[in-house]
């Protein structure tokens, strides 16, 4: 069965430190990864994705995620973390053989401390 | 136009009530979906239209009805809810079918509550 996983409910990182939030896959063929954030309330946001090419995907808000094949992993990174990057950010993936079903993974919380 | 709207914010309904919850986009997008969210919980897929016809139901109960009118605009239709059903809808549209890999574009939800 096809999946993706976030093994972390929540990550906690201080204002200004690195934060990353990990994600694997199992997903059939090449699969196009994407990261979406969630405020409350609120609907998904697109962040980033990778397709092909270039392993480290730059996206929205100063987030990068680097899609490393060998360790079916797609993490998402930033340098230095904002408060209001807390948020609910969710891993996705889509077979590149094509259909409508995006897999989302379970989310992870993040929440950052002044 | 970016944006995926959807009316309304918030819906309170009885289990005997009919309501609907509509969505519309005006980037061209062909494909549109569905989803349930329970809180802190990732989305589930309920429905996919792509070019106005219906291409996947994931087993949902026919007290849901879509309906996708035209490429712009897709409703649920609510009859005879149960009080589970409660949680926020998000409505999200993407790029024509050929083009894959595309990133899907969510409106903001209609917070369900069924009493």
């Amino acid at each position: 069965a096809q999946s993706v996983a976030q093994p972390e409910d929540q990550v906690n990182v201080a204002e200004g430190n690195p934060l990353t939030v990990k994600c694997t896959y199992s997903v059939s063929g090449n699969p196009y990864l994407f990261w979406y954030v969630q405020y409350p309330n609120r609907g998904l946001q697109f962040l980033l994705k990778y397709i092909t090419g270039d392993n480290l995907v730059k996206g929205s808000y100063g987030f990068e995620a680097e899609f490393n094949k060998s360790q079916t992993s797609f993490h998402l990174k930033k340098p230095s973390a904002l408060v209001s990057d807390s948020a609910l950010y969710f891993c996705a993936g889509h077979p590149s053989t094509g259909g409508f079903k995006t897999i989302f993974g379970a989310g992870t919380r993040l929440f950052v401390k002044a | 136009d970016t944006e995926v709207t959807q009316t309304p914010k918030h819906l309170v309904m009885g289990m005997t009530n009919k309501k609907s919850l509509k969505c519309e986009q005006h980037m061209g997008h062909r494909a549109m979906y569905w989803y349930k969210q329970k809180a802190k919980k990732p989305p589930e897929l309920m429905f996919v239209y792509s070019y106005e016809k219906l291409s996947i139901n994931e087993s949902v109960p026919s007290r849901f009805s879509p309906e996708c009118p035209n490429s712009s605009l897709l409703n649920l239709h609510l009859h005879a809810l149960q009080p589970e059903d409660s949680a926020l809808y998000l409505c999200a549209s993407s790029p024509p079918v050929g083009r894959r890999g595309n990133e899907q574009f969510f409106g903001p939800g209609t917070r369900l509550t069924v009493l």
